[in-house]
């Protein structure tokens, strides 16, 4: 089963709007990071957060954690058509198996 | 610079058939990984390692096998593929033992099973 589920599947917007991204986890963890995937290609870490920091920031990107909640969410803001991808969160466990687990993705299309 | 390399990119094969990909790093990363991506799953773990001579099962491991000679490399065997295997395959290696850290991933390998 996956341990991340990310909301939406699928998100349009137009350029320069916000794009927000959301993503359920089950059990405890270390960090959850991000990753972004363009079409068919690999995937791209974006940035970490570890389970003691409740937000974190870099470039246009905003990513915060509510581990009581166990949710992440990632905003893109004054988004580019270049932004246009696949982004997927996924989670460190805080014991066990040090592998990261991934969710389904969300798929991201910015209208120029 | 430093990079991680899947080959074949693309593969056709038979039902039954062996197949192997290939991995090969050139980070010195102690951990690798192997996964496959699937519509509506995201990526699944197949295989992982943290050093040579170590290797691990992931969650979807059965007619999988993966052997670690030496810090670069990790190759993925399918014993006898399966159409169930068609998928892509994407190769991720990240530094330090047991590191939680971000993962370095290859462009994925294409397999087709008929």
């Amino acid at each position: 089963s996956q341990q991340g589920e990310e909301d939406p599947q699928a998100l349009s917007i137009q350029e320069g709007e916000n794009a927000t991204m959301n993503c359920s986890y089950k059990t405890s963890i270390n960090n959850l990071q991000w990753y972004r995937q363009n079409s068919g290609r690999g995937l791209v870490h974006l940035i970490l957060i570890r389970s003691n920091e409740r937000e974190k920031h870099s470039g246009r990107l905003r990513v915060t954690l509510d581990t009581s909640k166990k949710s992440s969410s990632l905003l893109i803001t004054a988004s580019r058509a270049a932004d246009t991808a696949s982004y997927f969160c996924a989670t460190a466990p805080d014991t066990g198996r040090r592998a990261l687990t991934f969710g389904s993705g969300t798929r991201l299309q910015v209208q120029p | 610079d430093a990079e991680i390399t899947q080959s074949p990119r693309h593969k056709i094969t038979e039902t039954g058939r062996q197949v192997t990909l290939a991995c090969h790093q050139t980070w010195n990363h102690n951990n690798m990984f192997w996964y496959r991506q699937d519509l509506g799953h995201g990526l699944r773990l197949i295989h992982y390692s943290y050093g040579v001579q170590d290797t691990n099962k992931g969650e979807v491991s059965d007619g999988y096998s993966v052997s670690r000679s030496n810090t670069e490399d990790l190759p993925l065997t399918l014993e006898s593929a399966a159409s169930s295997q068609t998928s892509v395959y994407f190769c991720a290696s990240r530094s330090g033992r047991g590191d939680t850290g971000e993962l370095f991933f290859g462009e994925g390998s294409r397999l087709t099973v008929l």
